[in-house]
């Protein structure tokens, strides 16, 4: 089946920046996200790119993609102690089944 | 207004047993999702039902699932004959319309099959 994977953990500085990496499989991925969840809360959309784009900025989150290595990213920049949180990569293909990454956890650093 | 809502919250159940498992979503709301996440794992994607088009079913895990969603709102994801991986987190999310809407997350049914 189609598989989404990303590094389980990322520490960094507050006030550096963050990219969090994601590869997946499937070439027919019309939507990729980047979903944010908290300890104890739900998931949050943070934004999502159609696969026809390389980028998208909004505010202090920037997607890039690269379709032809089938690798997102996310960059956070500036990062704060409120960003440490789980990010799910995720994709989406023609059939409308949903396919997420591992998550990856990040540690912002005083 | 009110967000999605789950229920149980928790459910503990034997091996072989069923359980239902039900989710309210935002009224107004036409997309609905169910998803699991298990200990150690990522999130797990179940089935989407758009309005009142046929869900693709491909996504459940084994044909001892299935997930239905009367008069366009409320759905019931059903579990037949539980094993002890089914244990996990179920999520239901609603959106206004399509998969590019903000999906807005339940608090879960935590499932454990002893």
């Amino acid at each position: 089946g189609e598989d989404v994977e990303q590094s389980l953990f990322l520490s960094v500085r507050e006030g550096d920046s963050s990219v969090i990496n994601c590869t997946y499989t499937d070439s027919s991925s019309t939507y990729l996200y980047w979903y944010k969840q908290e300890p104890g809360a739900g998931l949050q959309l943070l934004t999502y790119i159609f696969s026809n784009m390389d980028m998208k900025q909004d505010q202090r989150l920037t997607v890039l993609l690269n379709k032809k290595d089938k690798h997102l990213s996310l960059r956070i920049a500036d990062t704060q102690t409120g960003d440490s949180a789980i990010y799910f990569c995720a994709e989406i293909n023609y059939g409308q089944n949903f396919v997420f990454g591992p998550g990856t956890r990040l540690s912002v650093l005083p | 207004g009110a967000g999605v809502s789950q229920s149980p919250s928790n459910k503990v159940t034997e091996k072989g047993k069923d359980v239902e498992l039900r989710c309210d979503p935002i009224s107004g709301h036409t997309a609905l999702y169910w998803y699991r996440q298990s200990l150690g794992q990522g999130l797990e994607f179940l089935i989407y039902f758009q309005g009142n088009s046929a869900p693709d079913k491909s996504g459940l895990p084994s044909d001892r699932f299935s997930a239905e969603r009367t008069g366009g709102s409320v759905s019931t994801l059903t579990i037949q004959r539980t094993q002890q991986e089914d244990s996990a987190v179920y999520l239901c999310a609603s959106s206004f319309g399509t998969y590019t809407d903000t999906q807005y997350f339940g608090p879960g049914t935590r499932l454990t099959v002893l």
